[in-house]
């Protein structure tokens, strides 16, 4: 079975701090991604990743980073976190290559992030 | 951007059939289009995946029409255990498009 895990269920963080949300897949999975996840949005992909060290942007990258030094971990980084950054992040991987026609997106329980 | 729009919610009682229908445009003949299941408090799950105008697995079937506008998930029989939110994704090949629909909260009732 696919495992995705993500480092934490619940967090809570002052406005201004620096914010790390950790990303693990063990199926070897080309491609990882980071969405946010908000009541009437729906899943709003932020970054994606294809490769090491390689990253495209979402739809909303404003106010993150992300960072794929290993094949097997996709972390995303909020540089200064804000109020409007509590929000629901999931986690995903996919086999296969970037922009494939088929791709089975496995996702992590995902972040419950409390931005006070 | 590409916008892909789905009922925002529904009803049902158990052992009907479920239609969910999820609208998106510029969708190629081979491009696939993928459903997710998200429980609350759970990652979305993959439910099924096609390209072809009729595609069926052991929990679901999703059909494509001829103009490749829309998609319709099709779940038999539900359960109360269906009870979730449905998410449709288009995939456009050779572009890193990933627009998820914008979910369909199914309520299954007795």
């Amino acid at each position: 079975d696919v495992k995705v895990t993500q480092s934490s269920r619940y967090l809570v963080k002052r406005t201004g701090e620096k914010v790390f949300l950790e990303c693990v897949q063990d199926m070897d999975h080309e491609n990882m991604f980071w969405y946010r996840q908000d009541p009437g949005l729906g899943l709003r992909l932020i970054y994606f990743s294809y490769d090491v060290k390689m990253k495209e942007k979402g739809d909303i990258p404003e106010g993150y980073s992300v960072s794929r030094e290993k094949k097997e971990r996709f972390s995303l980084i909020l540089e200064s976190a804000s109020t409007n950054q509590t929000s629901m992040y999931l986690c995903a991987s996919s086999p296969g290559v970037a922009g494939g026609r088929q791709e089975t997106q496995y996702f992590g329980p995902g972040t419950r992030l409390l931005v006070l | 951007l590409a916008k892909t729009t789905q009922p925002i919610s529904m009803d049902s009682y158990e052992g009907q059939e479920v239609n969910i229908t999820c609208s998106h445009n510029n969708i190629a003949t081979n491009d696939y289009i993928t459903w997710y299941q998200q429980f609350p408090s759970q990652g979305p799950r993959f439910i099924i995946q096609g390209y072809k105008t009729k595609v069926t697995n052991e929990v679901a079937s999703l059909f494509i029409p001829a103009d490749r506008k829309s998609s319709t998930l099709s779940l038999p029989r539900v359960s109360l255990s269906d009870t979730a939110v449905y998410y449709c994704l288009p995939l456009t090949s050779g572009t890193y498009k990933y627009i998820f629909g914008t979910g369909t909260r199914l309520k299954v009732l007795a």
